[in-house]
């Protein structure tokens, strides 16, 4: 395994603009996670998917943010018209079994946006 | 709705001394919890997964204990070493449908040669 690769790595951006973050999780790995981490903070779940099938939206995913994850394999996360506060590291992780299963959650090394 | 906190959010200790990490948990629900290692700037490395039906894990320096039923879960670290220095994270997943992990802010340790 390669683990979990984000890109890109940094991302400065104008207020306004959309920005797109692409993971590619663990092969084999049937759930997806994206998290948002602010300095001095601990990540915040944002969204998961379980192979295509987005299971849950945390209410920090405002409409401005879309995620998808098309084959089950990759998944990309857009923030459309970027604010300041959207300045942040985003985080994906990904898994393989059920929460139950004991198997850890693996991380990638994140994805830092700074909307200026 | 989980709330994850960890107490000392920092904490600086000289090499060789052990020591301990605390979080507690308001959900004591879950399916399991686990610890990660953070670098700055860099992403999260997990460094123990406690099922919920276990009471202890261990690997190499680091043991972590869970008390469920109290919301609580500890780690230690033995002879610590400056290379542990960085920000250790527990994450409860609760066993509610559609949940993930949740996270606490982390507490920052800084060993000292």
């Amino acid at each position: 395994d390669t683990g979990v690769s984000q890109n890109p790595r940094h991302k400065i951006t104008k207020r306004g603009q959309n920005v797109t973050f692409r993971c590619d999780p663990i092969s084999e790995h049937n759930r997806l996670y994206w998290y948002r981490q602010t300095l001095g903070q601990g990540p915040e779940f944002l969204t998961y998917f379980q192979n295509e099938a987005q299971l849950e939206k945390s209410r920090l995913l405002s409409d401005r943010f879309s995620a998808e994850r098309p084959k089950g394999s990759f998944s990309t996360l857009e923030i459309q018209r970027t604010e300041q506060g959207d300045s942040a590291m985003y985080l994906c992780a990904s898994s393989s079994g059920t929460p139950d299963s004991g198997n850890t959650i693996y991380f990638g090394e994140g994805s830092w946006l700074t909307v200026v | 709705k989980q709330e994850v906190t960890q107490i000392p959010a920092a904490l600086s200790v000289p090499e060789g001394e052990n020591l301990v990490l605390n979080c507690s948990f308001t959900d004591s629900a879950i399916y399991n919890l686990q610890w990660f290692r953070q670098d700055p700037g860099k992403g999260l490395t997990s460094l123990l997964l406690i099922q919920s039906s276990q009471r202890e894990q261990t690997s190499g320096r680091l043991n972590a204990s869970l008390d469920k039923s109290s919301g609580r879960s500890t780690l230690y670290i033995a002879a610590s070493q400056p290379g542990d220095s960085a920000t250790y994270l527990c994450a409860p997943w609760a066993n509610q449908a559609g949940t993930a992990l949740i996270f606490g802010k982390g507490t920052t340790l800084s060993v000292s040669s």
